[in-house]
């Protein structure tokens, strides 16, 4: 099973300001099928980025992926104020799929 | 416009299954991926499995106590876990892949709550 571990727990920024989330796998990224999902409260996942780059539709140019192999990358040019929230990466290339721990991005 | 709802009991007794069910609206069931997602209250995501067509895929950790089964002519697929403890509590997401690609639509999710 591939383990995601995510980095850092909670990131406290202000609006504007560019958030770095990072995201290890325990293991190569079988053909980086790696995603990106931001969660607000009560409500469920939204994609944000799959196989480690590549914008999902609808999802705002500030949201960018890189990476490949075993440490990826979410970063957030400059963050607005429905930005904050928790964000999870996903392993979807290896069974079983699995998620990170999830990284809370506050408002400092 | 493809909307996904999840149904079913809040409310499980110790040792009894959980059933839930999901209803696909807006497009076809054919050619993907149906899978469900638990999110245990305060905590992360975690992966429970998968049907495409009649090929399941489980998380180890819930294979012994798992099933996944679709029908197609309700438009619905489906979601038992058997032998429930306290947890197994968590808001249940159900959810939709393209192959090759991770879920994309997902429901709203409910919570079930595993209590005598």
């Amino acid at each position: 099973e591939v383990v995601l571990t995510q980095s850092p727990g909670t990131l406290s920024l202000s609006p504007g300001e560019r958030a770095t989330l990072s995201c290890r796998a325990s293991q190569r990224v079988s053909n980086n099928y790696l995603a990106w999902y931001q969660q607000k409260p009560g409500q469920a996942p939204r994609l944000l980025i799959y196989v480690a780059s590549s914008r999902a539709a609808g999802v705002p140019d500030r949201f960018s992926g890189s990476g490949s192999g075993t440490d990826f990358t979410l970063t957030i040019s400059r963050l607005e104020p429905e930005d904050f929230a928790v964000y999870y990466c996903n392993q979807y290339g290896s069974s079983p799929l699995s998620f990170g721990g999830g990284t809370k991005v506050e408002i400092k | 416009q493809v909307q996904l709802q999840e149904s079913g009991p809040g409310l499980v007794k110790p040792s009894e299954t959980l059933s839930l069910t999901c209803t696909v609206s807006g497009d076809y069931m054919s050619g993907y991926y149906w899978g469900w997602i638990r999110q245990p209250p305060g905590k992360g995501l975690d992966y429970i499995g998968w049907i495409y067509y009649g090929t399941t895929n489980y998380n180890p950790s819930l294979k012994s106590r798992v099933t996944i089964s679709v029908d197609t002519s309700k438009n619905q697929f489906s979601l038992r876990l058997t032998s429930v403890t306290a947890a197994d509590t968590a808001v249940y997401f159900c959810a939709r892949a393209v192959d090759s690609r991770p879920f994309d639509y997902w429901g709203q999710g409910t919570l079930v709550s595993v209590s005598s």
